[in-house]
Protein backbone atom coordinates (compact mmCIF):
# COMPACT_ATOMS: atom_id res chain seq x y z
CA UNK A 1 0.00 0.00 0.00
CA UNK A 2 1.11 3.50 -0.87
CA UNK A 3 1.89 5.16 2.46
CA UNK A 4 4.84 7.23 4.63
CA UNK A 5 6.59 6.18 7.37
CA UNK A 6 8.07 7.88 9.96
CA UNK A 7 9.18 4.88 11.83
CA UNK A 8 9.95 7.42 15.49
CA UNK A 9 7.08 8.01 17.42
CA UNK A 10 8.79 10.33 20.16
CA UNK A 11 12.41 11.49 20.17
CA UNK A 12 14.28 12.44 22.84
CA UNK A 13 17.77 14.64 22.55
CA UNK A 14 20.34 17.07 24.42
CA UNK A 15 20.33 20.59 23.41
CA UNK A 16 23.62 20.92 21.41
CA UNK A 17 23.28 17.47 20.19
CA UNK A 18 22.86 16.36 16.53
CA UNK A 19 19.54 14.78 15.71
CA UNK A 20 18.16 12.90 12.63
CA UNK A 21 14.35 11.94 12.00
CA UNK A 22 13.24 9.28 9.99
CA UNK A 23 11.16 9.35 7.10
CA UNK A 24 10.11 6.24 4.43
CA UNK A 25 7.68 6.45 1.39
CA UNK A 26 6.24 3.84 -0.63
CA UNK A 27 5.10 5.16 -3.69
CA UNK A 28 6.18 3.94 -7.37
CA UNK A 29 7.86 6.59 -8.26
CA UNK A 30 9.77 9.49 -6.53
CA UNK A 31 7.11 11.94 -5.13
CA UNK A 32 7.51 15.55 -3.87
CA UNK A 33 8.98 15.09 -0.44
CA UNK A 34 8.17 17.68 2.38
CA UNK A 35 8.72 18.36 6.02
CA UNK A 36 6.59 20.40 8.08
CA UNK A 37 6.78 21.21 11.98
CA UNK A 38 3.93 21.86 13.52
CA UNK A 39 4.68 23.73 17.71
CA UNK A 40 1.89 23.20 20.06
CA UNK A 41 -1.05 24.91 19.31
CA UNK A 42 0.01 25.87 15.99
CA UNK A 43 -0.44 24.98 11.91
CA UNK A 44 2.25 23.37 10.11
CA UNK A 45 5.52 25.45 8.68
CA UNK A 46 7.61 23.81 6.12
CA UNK A 47 11.18 23.48 6.90
CA UNK A 48 12.08 22.27 3.47
CA UNK A 49 11.00 20.32 0.21
CA UNK A 50 12.52 18.24 -2.80
CA UNK A 51 11.84 17.96 -6.42
CA UNK A 52 14.54 17.01 -7.95
CA UNK A 53 18.13 17.65 -8.32
CA UNK A 54 20.65 18.06 -5.58
CA UNK A 55 19.56 15.39 -2.76
CA UNK A 56 20.74 17.27 0.01
CA UNK A 57 17.76 19.93 0.68
CA UNK A 58 18.48 22.97 3.02
CA UNK A 59 16.11 24.11 5.14
CA UNK A 60 15.01 27.06 7.28
CA UNK A 61 15.83 26.79 10.94
CA UNK A 62 19.61 25.14 10.29
CA UNK A 63 17.48 21.83 8.72
CA UNK A 64 18.60 19.73 5.94
CA UNK A 65 17.36 16.66 4.50
CA UNK A 66 18.76 14.08 2.00
CA UNK A 67 16.87 12.02 -0.55
CA UNK A 68 18.24 8.77 -1.22
CA UNK A 69 15.93 6.89 -4.01
CA UNK A 70 17.32 3.51 -3.39
CA UNK A 71 16.32 3.82 0.45
CA UNK A 72 12.87 5.18 -0.61
CA UNK A 73 13.93 7.78 2.35
CA UNK A 74 14.08 11.29 3.19
CA UNK A 75 15.62 11.68 6.70
CA UNK A 76 15.50 15.45 8.40
CA UNK A 77 19.00 16.16 10.33
CA UNK A 78 20.15 19.30 12.33
CA UNK A 79 23.73 18.98 13.39
CA UNK A 80 23.18 20.78 17.10
CA UNK A 81 19.63 21.40 18.58
CA UNK A 82 18.03 24.06 20.39
CA UNK A 83 15.44 23.81 23.64
CA UNK A 84 12.85 25.78 20.89
CA UNK A 85 13.34 22.93 18.22
CA UNK A 86 10.98 21.21 20.52
CA UNK A 87 7.94 20.32 18.62
CA UNK A 88 6.19 17.46 16.33
CA UNK A 89 7.81 17.05 12.36
CA UNK A 90 5.63 15.38 9.91
CA UNK A 91 7.28 14.13 6.90
CA UNK A 92 4.53 14.22 3.59
CA UNK A 93 5.03 13.55 -0.27
CA UNK A 94 3.37 15.05 -2.79
CA UNK A 95 2.32 14.75 -6.42
CA UNK A 96 1.47 11.32 -6.37
CA UNK A 97 -0.77 11.18 -9.89
CA UNK A 98 -0.13 14.51 -10.67
CA UNK A 99 -2.46 15.71 -7.29
CA UNK A 100 -2.32 18.74 -5.84
CA UNK A 101 -2.83 17.38 -2.23
CA UNK A 102 -0.23 16.34 0.38
CA UNK A 103 -0.30 12.73 2.30
CA UNK A 104 1.44 13.14 5.74
CA UNK A 105 3.48 10.54 8.06
CA UNK A 106 2.38 10.51 11.59
CA UNK A 107 4.65 12.60 13.06
CA UNK A 108 7.81 12.27 15.54
CA UNK A 109 7.80 14.08 18.62
CA UNK A 110 10.64 15.79 19.48
CA UNK A 111 11.87 16.30 22.81
CA UNK A 112 14.99 18.34 24.03
CA UNK A 113 16.73 17.83 27.36
CA UNK A 114 18.11 20.85 28.95
CA UNK B 1 -0.52 39.23 4.57
CA UNK B 2 -2.54 37.70 7.41
CA UNK B 3 -2.10 34.24 6.41
CA UNK B 4 -5.05 31.62 6.32
CA UNK B 5 -7.66 32.64 9.19
CA UNK B 6 -9.54 30.14 10.79
CA UNK B 7 -12.37 30.46 12.73
CA UNK B 8 -13.09 29.72 15.65
CA UNK B 9 -10.29 28.69 17.45
CA UNK B 10 -12.18 26.49 19.62
CA UNK B 11 -15.67 25.08 19.56
CA UNK B 12 -17.30 23.22 22.27
CA UNK B 13 -20.87 21.58 20.83
CA UNK B 14 -23.26 18.77 22.21
CA UNK B 15 -23.85 15.29 19.56
CA UNK B 16 -26.25 16.03 17.76
CA UNK B 17 -25.87 20.05 16.91
CA UNK B 18 -24.42 21.18 13.43
CA UNK B 19 -21.15 22.73 13.45
CA UNK B 20 -19.41 25.33 10.90
CA UNK B 21 -15.79 25.96 10.86
CA UNK B 22 -14.74 28.68 8.72
CA UNK B 23 -11.88 29.10 6.69
CA UNK B 24 -10.28 32.46 4.90
CA UNK B 25 -7.31 31.23 1.91
CA UNK B 26 -4.55 34.00 1.08
CA UNK B 27 -5.49 36.06 -1.59
CA UNK B 28 -4.63 34.49 -4.47
CA UNK B 29 -3.90 31.11 -3.53
CA UNK B 30 -5.64 28.81 -5.55
CA UNK B 31 -6.07 25.93 -4.17
CA UNK B 32 -7.96 25.47 -0.64
CA UNK B 33 -7.13 21.73 1.63
CA UNK B 34 -9.36 20.75 4.92
CA UNK B 35 -7.22 18.57 7.22
CA UNK B 36 -8.48 16.76 10.29
CA UNK B 37 -5.50 15.72 13.11
CA UNK B 38 -6.28 13.30 15.54
CA UNK B 39 -3.93 11.34 18.16
CA UNK B 40 -5.09 7.88 16.37
CA UNK B 41 -5.25 8.95 12.82
CA UNK B 42 -2.99 11.43 12.43
CA UNK B 43 -3.30 14.46 10.06
CA UNK B 44 -5.86 13.45 7.16
CA UNK B 45 -7.19 15.58 3.93
CA UNK B 46 -11.16 15.47 4.04
CA UNK B 47 -11.28 17.42 0.64
CA UNK B 48 -9.60 19.91 -1.51
CA UNK B 49 -10.79 22.74 -4.08
CA UNK B 50 -8.92 24.27 -6.87
CA UNK B 51 -10.69 27.19 -7.96
CA UNK B 52 -13.55 27.08 -5.75
CA UNK B 53 -14.25 23.62 -7.64
CA UNK B 54 -13.99 20.63 -5.26
CA UNK B 55 -11.00 18.34 -7.10
CA UNK B 56 -10.87 15.66 -3.90
CA UNK B 57 -13.26 14.62 -1.34
CA UNK B 58 -12.52 10.62 -0.82
CA UNK B 59 -11.50 12.04 2.66
CA UNK B 60 -14.52 12.97 3.94
CA UNK B 61 -15.83 10.48 6.51
CA UNK B 62 -19.70 10.19 5.50
CA UNK B 63 -22.39 12.14 5.03
CA UNK B 64 -22.69 14.36 7.63
CA UNK B 65 -19.75 16.06 6.56
CA UNK B 66 -19.71 18.74 4.08
CA UNK B 67 -17.84 21.15 2.37
CA UNK B 68 -18.14 24.44 0.26
CA UNK B 69 -16.21 27.69 -1.26
CA UNK B 70 -18.87 29.67 -2.32
CA UNK B 71 -15.67 31.99 -3.30
CA UNK B 72 -12.15 32.54 -3.64
CA UNK B 73 -11.80 33.91 -0.29
CA UNK B 74 -14.24 31.81 2.27
CA UNK B 75 -14.52 28.40 2.52
CA UNK B 76 -17.11 26.12 5.31
CA UNK B 77 -16.66 22.76 6.36
CA UNK B 78 -19.81 21.70 8.23
CA UNK B 79 -20.70 18.52 10.43
CA UNK B 80 -24.12 17.65 10.75
CA UNK B 81 -25.37 16.22 13.09
CA UNK B 82 -21.53 15.95 15.27
CA UNK B 83 -20.50 12.73 16.83
CA UNK B 84 -17.99 12.72 19.70
CA UNK B 85 -15.56 10.88 17.34
CA UNK B 86 -15.42 14.10 15.45
CA UNK B 87 -13.33 15.77 18.36
CA UNK B 88 -10.36 16.67 16.37
CA UNK B 89 -8.43 19.44 14.79
CA UNK B 90 -9.62 20.85 11.62
CA UNK B 91 -6.77 22.27 9.94
CA UNK B 92 -7.10 24.59 6.56
CA UNK B 93 -4.59 25.34 4.25
CA UNK B 94 -3.99 27.05 1.02
CA UNK B 95 -1.70 27.50 -1.62
CA UNK B 96 -1.03 29.32 -4.87
CA UNK B 97 0.10 25.66 -6.75
CA UNK B 98 3.32 23.92 -6.64
CA UNK B 99 2.86 22.78 -2.73
CA UNK B 100 3.57 26.04 -1.45
CA UNK B 101 1.00 25.13 1.20
CA UNK B 102 0.39 27.72 4.24
CA UNK B 103 -1.64 26.41 7.43
CA UNK B 104 -3.77 28.22 9.04
CA UNK B 105 -3.90 28.17 13.15
CA UNK B 106 -7.02 25.12 13.04
CA UNK B 107 -10.21 24.61 14.89
CA UNK B 108 -9.81 22.42 17.51
CA UNK B 109 -13.61 20.51 17.94
CA UNK B 110 -14.93 18.87 20.90
CA UNK B 111 -17.97 17.05 20.74
CA UNK B 112 -19.52 15.72 24.02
Amino acid sequence: AQSVTQPDIHITVSEGASLELRCNYSYGATPYLFWYVQSPGQGLQLLLKYFSGDTLVQGIKGFEAEFKRSQSSFNLRKPSVHWSDAAEYFCAVGGIQGAQKLVFGQGTRLTINP
Amino acid sequence: DAGVIQSPRHEVTEMGQEVTLRCKPISGHDYLFWYRQTMMRGLELLIYFNNNVPIDDSGMPEDRFSAKMPNASFSTLKIQPSEPRDSAVYFCASSPGTFGYTFGSGTRLTVV
